[in-house]
């Protein structure tokens, strides 16, 4: 029983198409992440989202929207891709209460290729 | 602006030996580090972490020490095993306020020896 999981693995798509990504927690988190690891492999974080506030890296360019129907599930939409665009993404949860740890689990990541 | 630097893009080190590594930071606000394990095809798992109120902290084969003067922290793994060789990232954050973001460092591969 995968704690986050995200589908699809593997997404190959052509320059300027919209695609999504999907997000889902079973561990009743109430704040999920998405992140980006480019080619340098660093691992930067692009929105933490709970059912208060939406927290977005001011680099991430606003073609990349986080959509969440419900607080198990934070999907990642990306409109008008580019060749950069391409990287591994990796969604994350984790609670936020008072004392609360302050881990972040993460999915298995998705491998997006633009060609 | 890397806020957090792992130097080290790799490391070697022979089973049962110790491994050794490093992570600095330039934001004196952090005051919560974590380490994750990567490995190929997978997501970051959680390993160990440290409050930046204490200056170690020890599970099982792994410990972490924070240098808050020098802003460095370390991961050390004695004996090491084969099974340690992963990509380890470093990663920070500011507690206070509504933020929960990690900032991370680019990583170091460790590659455990038979």
């Amino acid at each position: 029983d995968t704690a986050v999981s995200q589908t699809p693995k593997y997404l190959v798509t052509q320059m300027g198409n919209d695609k999504s990504i999907k997000c889902e927690q079973n561990l009743g988190h109430d704040t999920m992440y998405w992140y980006k690891q480019d080619s340098k492999k660093f691992l930067k974080i692009m929105f933490s989202y709970n059912n208060k506030e939406l927290i977005i890296n001011e680099t991430v360019p606003n073609r990349f929207s986080p959509k969440s129907p419900d607080k198990a599930h934070l999907n990642l939409h990306i409109n008008s891709l580019e060749l950069g665009d391409s990287a591994v993404y990796f969604c994350a949860s984790s609670h936020t209460g008072h004392g609360a740890t302050k881990r972040q689990y993460f999915g298995p990541g998705t491998r997006l290729t633009v060609t | 602006d890397q806020q957090v630097k792992q130097n080290s893009p790799s490391l070697s080190v022979q089973e049962g030996r110790i491994s050794i590594l490093n992570c600095d930071y330039t934001n004196s606000m952090f005051d919560y580090f974590l380490w994750y394990k990567k490995y190929p095809a997978e997501g970051p798992t959680f390993l160990i972490s440290i409050s930046s109120i204490k200056d170690k902290n020890e599970d099982g084969r792994f410990t972490v020490f924070l240098n808050k003067s020098a802003k460095h922290l370390s991961l050390h793994i004695v004996p090491s095993q084969p099974g340690d060789s992963a990509v380890y990232f470093c990663a920070a954050r500011v507690s206070s306020g509504s933020a929960r973001q990690l900032t991370f460092g680019s990583g170091t591969q460790l590659t455990v020896l038979p």
